[in-house]
C-alpha cells in the first residue's frame, strides 16, 4: 500500500517560489510504474490538477500553470518535487501529491495534503 | 468546463444523483471517475472507469455515462456520505491534454 507525505513551507511570500516535497512510501517511484500528480484546491473550491510526472520522468502540465510549473523526480530519496514560480494569493491552497497508473488514469494514492498561504 | 450541481440533498435511506455534464472533448470520448471528500480529508475514489468500483467502495455507488453527462448514484443513503463529491475526466481539447475536475456536488444527507 503506497503512502504519500507533502511536505513544504506553510507561507509564501507574493513572487517568490513556492516549493513542495511528496515522500512515497511502500514502493519505489520508478520500480511501480506509476505517474505521481499534483493537485490543488483553494480554500472552499474545487480541485484542480497541476501537473503529473511518469515513472520514467516524462511531464504532464496543466496549460493553465505550464509556465510556472516544474514537476520532478528524487528517486535517490523516494520524493517527488513541485515547483510553482510567480506565486500570488491565487496560488494559496490545499496541495495534495497523488498517484495514478497513467497520465489519464484517476488518482487512486493521496497523500493527506499541505496547506500552502501567499502572504506577504 | 465539468459542470455539477452545487449541492444536493436527501433523507436516509433515499436515493440521490449528481450529474457532471462535459462535451465531446472530455466525457464524451473518456472515462469518467468519481471522488469522495469527506470534511477535512483528502479525496478518495470512488468510481473509475466511469462505472468500475475500487475494491472496497460499496456497491450502494454507481456511476453511469449518456452522450457528454456523467451521472453518481447513491442508493440508501447513510450519514456518513454526506460529503464532496467531484466529477474527472481527461480533455483531448487542449494540444497536450489535461485532468480535469469538476466544481464539486455538496451532499447534504437530511
Amino acid at each position: 500500500q503506497l503512502q504519500l507525505q507533502e511536505s513544504g513551507p506553510g507561507l509564501v511570500k507574493p513572487s517568490e517560489t513556492l516549493s513542495l516535497t511528496c515522500t512515497v512510501s511502500g514502493g519505489s517511484i520508478t520500480t511501480s510504474s506509476y505517474y505521481w500528480g499534483w493537485i490543488r484546491q483553494s480554500p472552499g473550491k474545487g480541485l484542480e490538477w497541476i501537473g503529473s510526472i511518469s515513472y520514467s520522468g516524462n511531464t504532464y502540465y496543466n496549460p493553465s500553470l505550464k509556465s510556472r510549473v516544474t514537476i520532478s523526480v528524487d528517486t535517490s530519496k523516494n520524493q517527488v518535487s513541485l515547483k510553482l514560480t510567480s506565486e500570488t494569493a491565487a496560488d494559496t491552497a490545499v496541495y495534495y501529491c497523488a498517484g495514478h497508473s497513467e497520465v489519464r488514469s484517476p488518482f487512486t494514492s493521496w497523500g493527506q495534503g499541505t496547506l500552502v498561504t501567499v502572504s506577504s | 468546463v465539468l459542470t455539477q450541481p452545487p449541492s444536493v440533498s436527501a433523507a436516509p435511506g433515499q436515493k440521490v444523483t449528481i450529474s457532471c455534464s462535459g462535451n465531446a472533448s472530455n466525457i464524451g470520448n473518456n472515462y469518467v471517475s468519481w471522488y469522495q471528500q469527506l470534511p477535512g480529508t483528502a479525496p478518495k475514489l470512488l468510481i473509475r472507469e466511469t462505472k468500475k468500483r475500487p475494491a472496497g467502495i460499496p456497491d450502494r455507488f454507481s456511476g453511469s455515462k449518456s452522450g457528454t453527462s456523467a451521472t453518481l448514484a447513491i442508493t440508501g443513503l447513510q450519514t456518513g456520505d454526506e460529503a464532496d463529491y467531484f466529477c474527472a475526466t481527461w480533455d483531448t481539447g487542449f494540444s497536450t491534454g489535461l485532468v480535469m475536475f469538476g466544481g464539486g456536488t455538496k451532499l447534504t444527507v437530511l
